[in-house]
């Protein structure tokens, strides 16, 4: 059965690094999002991707954050300038359409820890 | 502020018996309504999604919707111990586009579901 998969599991950085978190959507899937889930909270919506922009991001996606796809099957996250609050878990996400009647399949996820 | 709210739990239930997780939002713009299921270190799955007012039936699992009263609910019946987990209800902010609904989800903080043998 097809898959999102994220690399790494687990990423550690150090306070004002930069990271790139990565994502392979499902393969004739068109829509892309990240959603990040601090420990013990929830899951709250960063941005979502189609047809090689963003169409919507939130409050959290701010000018330290980019999304890219580089090429035919990665969906990437960048955090210029990693801040401790940005420790959380990063899940990727997509969907064959952009329409709320395809489901999202979320990818295992990418833990962040920033020290 | 787009806001869904959930009891946080933990709801326990013993074995074969009907769970009810219930779910709140703000936003009467809200089109769509999901339930997701997380085990803890898990990323969210899909249990049931529903448009339209009234009952939606998935095997084990209804989902319920009252748009009047901004409400949506999950009933599990016969729950078994491996349905124990967090429940997460979310919502879509429903911006048209493309021809349909942007789905980024507005998620509740969960309800923490223990089902005991």
């Amino acid at each position: 059965e097809p898959e999102v998969t994220q690399t790494p599991s687990h990423q550690v950085t150090q306070m004002g690094q930069e990271v790139i978190l990565r994502c392979v959507p499902i393969s004739n899937h068109l829509y892309f999002y990240w959603y990040r889930q601090i420990l013990g909270q929830k899951v709250e919506f960063l941005v979502s991707f189609y047809n090689n922009e963003i169409s919507e991001k939130s409050e959290i996606f701010d000018d330290q954050f980019s999304v890219e796809r580089p090429d035919g099957s990665n969906f990437t996250l960048k955090i210029r300038s990693t801040k401790l609050e940005d420790s959380a878990m990063y899940f990727c996400a997509s969907s064959e359409a952009p329409d709320i009647s395809y489901e999202q399949y979320f990818g295992p996820g990418t833990r962040l820890t920033v020290t | 502020q787009k806001e869904v709210e959930q009891n946080s739990g933990p709801l326990s239930v013993p074995e074969g018996a009907i769970a009810s997780l219930n779910c709140t939002y703000s936003d009467r713009g809200s089109q769509s309504f999901f339930w997701y299921r997380q085990y803890s270190g898990k990323s969210p799955e899909l249990i049931m999604f529903i448009y339209s007012n009234g009952d939606k039936e998935d095997g084990r699992f209804t989902a319920q919707l009252n748009k009047a009263s901004q409400y949506v609910s999950l009933l599990i019946r016969d729950s078994q111990p491996s349905d124990s987990a967090t429940y997460l209800c979310a919502v879509t902010t429903g911006v048209m586009n493309y021809g349909g609904s942007q789905g980024n989800l507005i998620f509740g903080k969960g309800t923490k579901l223990s089902v005991k043998p």
